[in-house]
């Protein structure tokens, strides 16, 4: 089956300016996850959704970053008023209900806050 | 907080063996996982360790000691293609909230 896909692949943008990051999660994972990733770094966790729910938003790293999750599938992440520093790739990943330990990760949105 | 260490990178020549090592700080710790990326792909899962020990999945294997806050991830038969950055990564909770290193460039060389 299709496995994690994200939209747009690439996003431009001009400081100050909203945008929208989309994920498609593998069909029927229960649990997703947004994370970001800045040049040659590691990934960091921004929110996890179980179902429709966000248990822990505690990677978010302003009030400028939000994601919500329907259907208990599609999420969006929106940032708004973006700032340089919010320049990264930004990468979702999905679990299975069966499985703890492995998430299965989309090929991410490169954002450039120019 | 949590924090992880780990090399920033490696150089090895095809054929050979690796290892790349991984300790941690953390609280609620649930296992460790290892995870690999191709420049400009997506991460993707090798391992998991929740228990000390040794796991072995083909040409990889993964190994933690609770007791020593430390793992590593070993590669054996080098080939090119696994030229990649690799990542160690703490599962803590029930939600499986990952908490990655900052990764580990692997070159591999003929």
């Amino acid at each position: 089956g299709a496995g994690v896909s994200q939209s747009p692949s690439n996003k431009v943008t001009e400081k100050g300016k909203d945008v929208e990051l989309r994920c498609d999660p593998i069909s029927g994972h229960t649990a997703l996850y947004w994370y970001r990733q800045r040049l040659g770094q590691g990934l960091e966790f921004l929110i996890y959704f179980q179902g429709n729910s966000a248990p822990d938003k505690s990677g978010l790293p302003s009030d400028r970053f939000s994601a919500e999750r329907t259907g208990e599938s599609v999420s969006t992440l929106t940032i708004q008023r973006t700032q340089q520093e919010d320049s990264a790739v930004y990468l979702c990943a999905s679990r299975g209900q069966g499985s703890y330990n492995e998430q299965f990760f989309g090929p991410g949105t490169r954002l450039t806050v120019l | 907080g949590q924090s992880l260490e780990q090399p920033s990178e490696v150089t090895a020549v095809e054929g050979a063996i690796v290892q790349i090592n991984c300790t941690y700080q953390t609280s609620g710790f649930y296992g460790l996982s290892w995870y690999q990326q191709h420049d400009g792909g997506a991460p993707t899962f090798l391992s998991y360790n929740a228990l000390d020990g040794l796991e072995e999945t083909g040409r990889f294997s993964s190994f933690l000691s609770r007791s020593d806050s430390y793992g590593y991830l070993l590669l054996q038969e080098l080939q090119m293609k696994d030229s990649a950055s690799y990542f160690c990564a703490v599962h803590t909770g029930t939600a499986s909230k990952l908490t990655f290193g900052t990764g580990t460039r692997l070159q591999v060389t003929l």
